[in-house]
C-alpha cells in the first residue's frame, strides 16, 4: 500500500497570501489529521477529518481551515498568512480516526511565510 | 497547554549503550503511543501501551506506564546509529479525542 502523500512538500510565500495544502490518506483510511510543527511549539493538532465531517477541531484561529472530499483526500487552507505560520505541517491518517489506532504520517509540507 | 513534557531535551550516547527518555501527561489517558521522527520529516509509529498495561516490548524497544503518576519511559536497547532520531510521546484520552503530543527528545546515537 502506498503511503501518506503530501503535496507540495515545500512552500514560500509572503505574508498576507493564503496557501493550501493537499494530503492523500492511505487507501482504505478516512480518518485524516493535521498538525502543526514547530520548533517553538511542537506538535500542536490542528483538526480531524472523518467522512468529509470535521470531528475534532484545535485551538488554531479561524484563518486555518480544512475540508475531506469523499474519496478520503484532505486539504487544509491558511489565509491571510502571518511570519509565525512558518512550520512543517504533517497530516496523518488512520483507518477510522478511533481510540488506539496507529497514525500514519505523511513527510510533511514545510512552509515558509517571508 | 495539554502538551506533556518530554525528558531529557536531548541525549548523547555511544552506539551499543542504551537509551532511556522519559514522558510525562496531564490529564487521564487511554493510551499513550511513542513516535520516531527522522530529522523534519513525518512520524513513525513505534509501540502503543494502554492505560491498564504497565510494560511493554517491542524488539529492542521497552515502554513503561505509570498513570499514578502520569509519566511513560521509552528504553532503546544496544543502541544503533541509525536510531538517531527525535522520540516523542502522544497520549490519547478518552472518547475520539486528538493525540497530544510532547515536545520530543533529540536522542544522538554516535558510532
Amino acid at each position: 500500500k502506498a503511503g501518506v502523500t503530501q503535496t507540495p512538500r515545500y512552500l514560500i510565500k509572503t505574508r498576507g497570501q493564503q496557501v493550501t495544502l493537499s494530503c492523500s490518506p492511505i487507501s482504505g483510511h478516512r480518518s485524516v489529521s493535521w498538525y502543526q510543527q514547530t520548533p517553538g511549539q511542537g506538535l500542536q493538532f490542528l483538526f480531524e477529518y472523518f467522512s468529509e465531517t470535521q470531528r475534532n477541531k484545535g485551538n488554531f484561529p479561524g484563518r486555518f481551515s480544512g475540508r475531506q472530499f469523499s474519496n478520503s483526500r484532505s486539504e487544509m487552507n491558511v489565509s491571510t498568512l502571518e511570519l509565525g505560520d512558518s512550520a512543517l505541517y504533517l497530516c496523518a491518517s488512520s483507518i477510522a480516526g478511533t481510540g488506539g489506532e496507529t497514525q500514519y504520517f505523511g513527510p510533511g509540507t514545510r512552509l515558509l511565510v517571508l | 497547554s495539554q502538551q506533556g513534557e518530554e525528558d531529557p531535551q536531548a541525549l548523547s550516547i555511544q552506539e551499543g549503550e542504551n537509551a532511556t527518555m522519559n514522558c510525562s501527561y496531564k490529564t487521564s489517558i487511554n493510551n499513550l503511543q511513542w513516535y520516531r521522527q527522522n530529522s523534519g520529516r513525518g512520524l513513525v509509529h513505534l509501540i502503543l501501551i494502554r492505560s491498564n498495561e504497565r510494560e511493554k516490548h517491542s524488539g529492542r524497544l521497552r515502554v513503561t506506564l505509570d498513570t499514578s503518576k502520569k509519566s511513560s519511559s521509552l528504553l532503546i536497547t544496544a543502541s544503533r546509529a541509525a536510531d538517531t532520531a527525535s522520540y516523542f510521546c502522544a497520549s490519547e484520552g478518552s472518547g475520539n479525542t486528538p493525540l497530544v503530543f510532547g515536545k520530543g527528545t533529540r536522542l544522538s546515537v554516535i558510532a
